[in-house]
């Protein structure tokens, strides 16, 4: 069964702090791992796509990298408007999208 | 800019009241996607347009319906919403299948 796993499921980082975020998956075939950004109350807001294993991408303070079993997110130097919840989500053979829970980040000045 | 829009932004039904949301998109992609995403949860797909074709999600409650009138829009009908129907409604879009989706801002529906 196709599967997502996010943690820590929280973060608080002051600014200035860097840190990563991990996003575990088992899926049949993958085609496109995905990074979102989400807002309260708002629609996720689309960052990166992955393909394979050994590609890196890269936004601003952002930077996503995937491996055969994991992707991770590393921010650096966070600002107080980093501060969302980033969501993982994988694509497999059945062409669908299975998201993670979210890991909630807070940048505190 | 090329987009996804949904409204309304906040909708408040009744118990048992029909009420519908509606999703435009401007990206001239191929399927349109409705979630629902409660609070801390991740969004939990409901069903997906390919072009005009259907697809439901085998654990979607048969409350939902939903209509695909042209490539642009497509709506959401709730028949009966129960309290537990309460829940921020998600409307995204990919050029195709297994392609990044972008997502619109949501409806967030309260049930009275």
């Amino acid at each position: 069964e196709d599967q997502v796993t996010q943690s820590p499921e929280a973060l608080r980082l002051q600014e200035g702090e860097s840190s990563s975020l991990n996003c575990s998956y088992t899926v049949s075939g993958l085609r496109g791992l995905f990074w979102y950004r989400q807002d309260p109350g708002k629609g996720p807001e689309f960052l990166f796509t992955l393909y394979s294993a050994g590609e890196e991408k890269e936004k601003e303070r952002l930077k996503a990298t995937l491996t055969k079993k994991e992707s991770f997110l590393h921010i650096t130097a966070p600002k107080p408007e980093d501060s969302a919840t980033y969501l993982c989500a994988v694509g497999g053979a059945t062409n669908k999208l299975i998201f993670g829970t979210g890991t909630l980040l807070a940048v505190q000045p | 800019d090329a987009m996804v829009i949904q409204n309304p932004r906040y909708q408040v039904t009744q118990f048992g009241k029909p009420v519908t949301l509606s999703c435009s998109q401007t990206l001239n992609h191929n399927v349109m996607y409705w979630y629902q995403q409660k609070s801390s949860q991740a969004p939990k797909l409901l069903f997906h347009y390919y072009d005009k074709d259907f697809n439901n999600e085998a654990d979607t409650p048969d409350n939902f319906q939903s209509r695909r009138p042209n490539t642009s829009f497509c709506f959401l009908d709730i028949r009966s919403p129960g309290l537990g129907d309460a829940a921020m409604y998600l409307c995204a879009t990919s050029r195709d299948m297994g392609y990044e989706q972008y997502f619109g801002p949501g409806t967030r529906l309260t049930v009275t």
